[in-house]
């Protein structure tokens, strides 16, 4: 249990265009989901938390105009790249918080390489 | 949340128990311990976590020190397809409510198992 897929694997695109990548919990509902960014040979960045049905609370540094959040269901999450530029070229991922229990326990996608030329 | 301490990399011979340590001197009572690891060029697959008892499952255990000042992940029988890099996390938990505990990811330990 505790599926987590994300939609496309990996994308390029020309530079200035707008890309979508999805993020789904296959088999739980996520009220809340997670955002990251990873650049090569760096660390998971946290861009954004997503609560279903709220706006999403992004971190410092991260522009939320450019980074389009959508959270309208318990298992689906959207990340819109606008205008996005080579610099904005990385591997992005997401994750869904699951509870089981007494604690919550965050469920990560494969991932989501975009390369913008 | 609490920063972590781990070795930036260790070496485990196929087959042998692959032991890795993390240090979380200033964890908070409220702040469990987890694991992640990545293996190249996918997402992190969660591990184990833990509050302050020793935790196993089917892939490690997790041994907690008493004073939860340090933990230390145990793979039993390492194999090929444990190299990865593997991140200790210490975060608040909540029960059923908004989660507001991030992930916050370090450097973690690149783990190679070679045969």
């Amino acid at each position: 249990g505790a599926v987590v897929s994300q939609h496309p694997s990996w994308v390029i695109c020309k530079s200035g265009t707008s890309v979508k990548i999805e993020c789904r919990s296959l088999d739980f509902q996520a009220t809340t989901m997670f955002w990251y960014r990873q650049f090569p040979k760096q660390s998971l960045m946290l861009m954004a938390t997503s609560n279903e049905g709220s706006k999403a609370t992004y971190e410092q540094g991260v522009e939320k105009d450019k980074f389009l959040i959508n959270h309208a269901s318990l298992t689906l999450s959207t990340l819109t790249v606008t205008s996005a530029h080579p610099e904005d070229s990385s591997f992005y991922i997401c994750s869904a918080d699951r509870y089981m229990g007494r604690t919550d326990t965050q469920y990560f996608g494969p991932g989501t390489r975009l390369t913008v030329l | 949340d609490a920063k972590t301490t781990q070795p930036p990399s260790m070496d485990c011979a196929e087959g042998r128990a692959a032991n890795l340590p993390c240090n979380h001197s200033t964890i908070s009572g409220n702040e469990y311990v987890y694991w992640y690891r990545q293996i190249h060029s996918q997402g992190p697959q969660y591990i184990i976590h833990g509050l302050k008892n020793n935790e196993t499952n089917e892939m490690a255990s997790l041994i907690i020190t008493e004073d939860r000042k340090s933990s230390t992940l145990i793979l039993p029988h390492a194999t090929l397809r444990d190299t990865a890099v593997y991140y200790c996390i210490v975060r608040v938990s909540v029960a059923g409510g908004t989660s507001y505990g991030k992930l916050t990811f370090g450097q973690g330990t690149i783990l190679t198992v070679h045969p």
